[in-house]
């Protein structure tokens, strides 16, 4: 699976658009892009996926650059609860065995 | 939406016991389970895949002998740290594939502290 890249770390204002980068440069044509969050000693969160096209679902949007060696996830409307690490991951659409490898994530602080 | 739930969520033994986690699929089957494991201030590290009714298997340099997998339903997965030392602490966290939205749905994580 490709290698993803994010800043270690980002806040944002409470009610403002939260706008996270990620870079995968090295993606593949079938490669997916995920991303989850982590709220502090909690399990991970699927948040959305997206292969090519900007997808949008009732969590966030997925904006994927056109030549796909980047994305953003975008939080519309930030809160307090939205304080996490978000994780962004490139791997294949491969069946149920393919496994979901971390990185370091980005942690997103919203502030008051 | 699909539901893992994985209990303890919190244990506390002492060295040199053994201690079983518990991995379940609420409302979906999973072939597939997956265990991570994760230390402060860190990553998750994947630490093994358990399939339903096979053997599981391990990352380079987990021992499989010290944590021992089992996936005998399609619905359960189990992860037992035996001789747990004080180093073995840390949060474990089990995630099945959701056949819905192709993504990965994970417990809520066990917290695991030894002394």
């Amino acid at each position: 699976d490709a290698k993803t890249t994010q800043p270690p770390s980002m806040d944002c204002a409470e009610g403002r658009a939260a706008n996270l980068p990620c870079n995968h440069s090295t993606i593949s044509g079938n490669e997916y892009v995920y991303w989850y969050r982590q709220i502090h000693s909690q399990g991970p969160q699927y948040i959305i996926h997206g292969l090519k096209n900007n997808e949008t679902n009732e969590m966030a949007s997925l904006i994927i650059t056109e030549d796909r060696k980047s994305s953003t996830l975008i939080l519309p409307h930030a809160t307090l609860r939205d304080t996490a690490v978000y994780y962004c991951i490139v791997r294949f659409f491969t069946g149920a065995n393919s496994k979901l490898t971390f990185g370091k994530g980005i942690t997103l602080s919203v502030r008051p | 939406g699909a539901v893992v739930s994985q209990h303890p969520s919190w244990v506390i033994c002492k060295s040199g016991t053994s201690v079983k986690i518990e991995c379940r699929s609420l409302d979906f089957q999973a072939t597939t389970m997956f265990w991570y494991r994760q230390f402060p201030k860190q990553s998750l590290m994947l630490m093994a895949t358990s399939n339903e009714g096979s053997k599981a298997t391990y990352e380079q340099g987990v021992e499989k002998d010290k944590f021992l997998i089992n996936h005998a339903s399609l619905t359960l997965s189990t992860l037992t740290v035996t001789s747990a030392h004080p180093e073995d602490s840390s949060f474990y966290i089990c995630s099945a594939r959701d056949g819905g939205n192709y993504g990965y749905t994970f417990g809520s994580g066990t917290r695991l502290t030894v002394v």
